[in-house]
């Protein structure tokens, strides 16, 4: 069966310094792989998504930025965080194709200080 | 362009009472419209999806492409109902993606 983890699930890390959580699926290949932002009141907000190694498509500019270096690895990264980077973030594997689902990870809560 | 509009933050209903969580979308095109929810403590999952025409755990959702909707309806709430709900929409005008609603917070009063 396929699984996601994804780690760590705090962090709490102060202005200024660099970010690196990590996300990785089990048990498929070649998943569509997304990052969300949830912040309360303002629902899921897609990051990054990507369809392959390499391929990252970003849909809000900002201080972050993502990386699949490998089929079932996905790395959301910033060299300085902001303040305004503090929330829960999600990653999400779904299969390629229409009418399939996501399966979300268990998310990681950032506390930028 | 796309979007998913849930009008309602929050919602509390009384146990046993019919429930239903709006959702109203913009699409052009045939959209794959999703609900999902997420438990105190619990990650995000998903609860239906239109094409399946399903009821899991007693919830329904039916598309509506008339009044572009697709409302979670529950005909008895339960507590173990109490979670947070979100709409989602796909399609090929997506690429793949979801776009979700702000979601709804149920809240079932016992």
């Amino acid at each position: 069966s396929q699984t996601i983890h994804q780690w760590p699930a705090t962090l709490v890390q102060p202005v200024g310094s660099p970010l690196s959580l990590e996300c990785t699926v089990e048990g498929t290949s070649n998943p569509n792989l997304y990052w969300y932002r949830q912040a309360a009141g303002r629902g899921l907000q897609l990051l990054f998504y990507s369809v392959g190694i390499g391929q990252i498509s970003s849909e809000v500019p900002q201080n972050l930025s993502a990386s699949r270096p490998q089929d079932r690895q996905f790395i959301l990264s910033s060299k300085k965080l902001l303040l305004s980077d503090s929330g829960f973030y999600l990653c999400a594997w779904g299969r390629q194709g229409l009418g399939y689902g996501y399966t979300f990870g268990s998310g990681t809560r950032l506390t930028v200080v | 362009a796309q979007r998913v509009t849930q009008p309602e933050k929050l919602l509390s209903v009384f146990k046993g009472a019919p429930v239903e969580l709006k959702c109203n979308y913009s699409y052009s095109g045939s959209p794959e419209l999703f609900w999902y929810v997420q438990y105190s403590r619990q990650r995000l999952q998903l609860l239906l999806r239109h094409i399946s025409r399903e009821s899991i755990k007693g919830f329904t959702a039916d598309l509506n492409k008339g009044e572009t909707s697709f409302h979670l309806k529950k005909p008895f709430a339960q507590e173990e109902d109490s979670a947070m709900y979100y709409c989602a929409l796909s399609g090929r005008n997506t690429g793949n993606q979801f776009y979700f609603g702000t979601g709804t917070s149920l809240t079932v009063i016992p």
